[in-house]
């Protein structure tokens, strides 16, 4: 079954505004990921958080985890037009040593209106 | 441009038919999974391979294979296709250390009528 949920299903805001969308899972995790989707694209890796880390930045994007309450958000701040697509999170299954079954959610659907 | 290839970017065909889809995986990554994204599913993994041995099976039916070459790129199989098959099909490819962050093609997409 699936690990990663987002929410909200879809968000609209406005050019310059800033974008929250939020990742539940159920089980342990070693990481959690964040991909980008551009409309029938291929998924592009936008930041990884282990799972001892609390907080992590990489330019516009801010992503939390909250292991006790299995839960992740991502933030980019200033959003763009360019920033419209759908945004995933990933969990790994523990205990593999060579690659990961990853568990990818159903998306959040961000656009943002110039 | 993710570095991982997957040919073809289209395919059309009939109930009933099969059909290969094929993935080259970045320069060096071992390991090569495959996914299905169609609009009621999401993202589903399909299967992984490394370094041309199955390593993890997911929500992959029976009338689906893969297999991944000695030279590390990657096919994956559907038989007796159904109209329920027509998806995304995306292919990605990862390094063989943590934390396994993964690449991915920019799929083919599969329509059966």
């Amino acid at each position: 079954s699936q690990q990663g949920e987002e929410d909200p299903q879809a968000l609209s805001i406005q050019e310059g505004e800033n974008a929250t969308m939020n990742c539940s899972y159920k089980t342990s995790i070693n990481n959690l990921q964040w991909y980008r989707q551009n409309s029938g694209r291929g998924l592009v890796h936008l930041i990884l958080i282990r799972s001892n880390e609390r907080e992590k930045h990489s330019g516009r994007l801010r992503v939390t985890l909250d292991t006790s309450k299995k839960s992740s958000s991502l933030l980019i701040t200033a959003s763009r037009a360019a920033d419209t697509a759908s945004y995933f999170c990933a969990t790994d299954a523990p205990g593999r040593r060579t690659g990961n079954q990853f568990y990818f959610g159903t998306g959040t659907s961000l656009t943002v209106i110039p | 441009d993710s570095g991982v290839t997957q040919t073809p970017k289209h395919l059309i065909t009939a109930t009933g038919q099969r059909v290969t889809l094929r993935c080259s995986p970045r320069s060096g990554d071992l390991s090569v999974y495959w996914y299905q994204q169609s609009l009621d599913q999401g993202l589903q993994f399909l299967i992984q391979y490394y370094n041309g041995e199955e390593r993890a099976k997911g929500n992959i039916l029976e009338r689906f294979s893969a297999q991944q070459f000695p030279d590390l790129h990657s096919e994956l199989n559907l038989s007796s296709l159904e109209l329920g098959d027509s998806a995304l099909y995306f292919c990605a490819s990862s390094p063989h250390r943590p934390p396994y962050e993964q690449y991915f093609g920019p799929g083919t997409r599969l329509t059966v009528t």
